[in-house]
């Protein structure tokens, strides 16, 4: 089975700095994609940033970007100049090649001030 | 372009009534999936539906039961409810044929069973 794991429940930046929320996941499949979805209060689930496992390339997003360690298995999300609208909640989603199932992680609580 | 969208916003229930939750896909995408996501939690995955038939489904008992229809909508249905099925349930579509693994979503239905 699939687990996918947010070490950081909540977390808190000043605006314009950079952050960087973790996500670990486990699974023996090979071939499978990676994302960070953003839940702001008004509660509509956001596609924020997709990572191909086969791409050694860490995806980009403006000021979204991903560290993916393939091989620690590991899919951290930064977010830099931070801004009032990036306060949400993140999921670190998981899904295997051909399933279109997402397994998501407990969520970090992300909050920007000013 | 409408994205996804759910019907009823919220809704109020007694344990042991039954439910119906309404999903309409994103224009041009023919796979819906739900999932319950309990306050402070990640979404879970109940099952998906493509053809009008049930592709996957996730580890929900039978009381959860659901159904495409030849547009593509989807209903979601829960019978002899429990306090424990109070949740945002959460609707996604996404296109079956593409290989990019997204998923869109509604801004989910709030059951309240009381």
């Amino acid at each position: 089975a699939q687990t996918v794991t947010q070490s950081q429940p909540e977390m808190s930046v000043q605006e314009a700095e950079t952050v960087t929320l973790s996500c670990t996941y486990d699974t023996s499949e090979s071939n499978y994609y990676l994302f960070w979805y953003k839940q702001p209060p008004s509660r509509q689930m956001i596609l924020v940033i997709r990572q191909e496992a086969y791409k050694q390339q860490n995806a980009t997003e403006n000021r979204f970007s991903v560290n993916f360690q393939k091989a620690a298995k590991s899919f951290s999300l930064k977010i830099s100049d931070s801004q009032l609208g990036d306060t949400a909640m993140y999921f670190c989603a998981f899904c295997v090649q051909g399933a279109q199932k997402l397994v998501f992680g407990q969520g970090t609580r992300l909050t920007i001030n000013p | 372009d409408a994205g996804v969208t759910q019907s009823p916003t919220h809704l109020i229930k007694t344990r042991g009534q039954q439910v119906t939750l309404r999903c309409s896909p994103k224009s041009g995408h023919d796979t819906v999936s739900w999932y319950q996501q309990a306050l402070g939690q990640g979404p879970q995955f109940i099952f998906q539906y493509y053809e009008e038939e049930e592709r996957q489904r996730g580890n929900f008992p039978d009381r959860f039961s659901g159904h495409q229809f030849p547009n593509y909508s989807s209903e979601l249905n829960v019978n002899a409810l429990l306090l424990g099925d109070s949740a945002l349930y959460l609707c996604a579509s996404s296109p079956l044929s593409e290989r990019t693994y997204e998923q869109y979503f509604g801004p989910g239905t709030r059951l309240t069973v009381t």
